[in-house]
């Protein structure tokens, strides 16, 4: 059973909106979350995290919100823009020292 | 500086033969993970590394897969007698410390089974 579960797997936003990826996790044990963002042809880079004591961490354009009694996170992309166009993975972890687990990912294409 | 790099970026290989892949991590990084991601899937855990010593070797799907890592640097996973459902990106990624930290991947190396 998936412990980490990314329901979209592809969305479209026109450049300037707002972008929204979700996130639902099942275990409450998990206190570590990340954004990983990927290129075709590229490995994974880390974009963004939040740890279980905030429920909003923000770096520019890049928002993540974490909504720990839904066990929920999102990514907000605001504006977006057309090199925001990858694959965004969701990954978490609790900090006894264990694996980060990921979900499948969400490719994301902002159109011009 | 120089990244994580992998290699072969993409081997082709027929179901029954052994395969090694390659990590060498960022410079004077500690940590050092292998991960899987099968077509449709997720980053799959495979093994962890402190070190030349691997704490976790909790994700590897059977004992067909092995990994070392050698000097505290590069990293062998070798596949023996490979399926085809050993197709998948193989990634590298290392971390100055351990898994607190933040991890940088590498390219990945595409493995083929036919």
């Amino acid at each position: 059973d998936q412990q980490v579960k990314q329901n979209s797997p592809s969305l479209s936003v026109q450049e300037g909106r707002i972008s929204i990826l979700n996130c639902d996790y099942t275990n409450s044990m998990f206190d570590y979350f990340l954004w990983y963002k990927k290129y075709p042809a590229e490995g994974p880079t880390f974009l963004i995290s939040i740890s279980s004591i905030k429920d909003k961490n923000e770096d520019g354009r890049f928002t993540v919100f974490l909504n720990k009694s839904a066990k929920h996170l999102s990514l907000h992309i605001v504006p977006s823009q057309p090199g925001d166009s990858a694959v965004y993975f969701c990954a978490v972890y609790f900090s006894g020292n264990t694996p980060l687990v990921f979900g499948k990912g969400t490719r994301l294409s902002v159109i011009a | 500086g120089a990244g994580v790099s992998q290699s072969p970026s993409n081997k082709v290989t027929e179901k029954g033969k052994d395969v090694e892949l390659r990590c060498d991590p960022i410079s004077g990084h500690t940590a050092l993970y292998w991960y899987r991601q099968s077509l449709g899937q997720g980053l799959e855990f495979l093994i962890y590394f402190q070190g030349n010593s691997a704490p976790d070797k909790s994700g590897l799907p059977s004992d067909r897969f092995s990994a070392e890592r050698t000097g505290g640097s590069v990293s062998t996973l070798t596949i023996q007698r490979t399926q085809q459902e050993d197709s998948a990106v193989y990634l590298c990624a290392s971390s100055f410390y351990g898994r607190g930290d933040e991890q940088y991947f590498g390219p990945g190396t595409r493995l083929t089974v036919t």
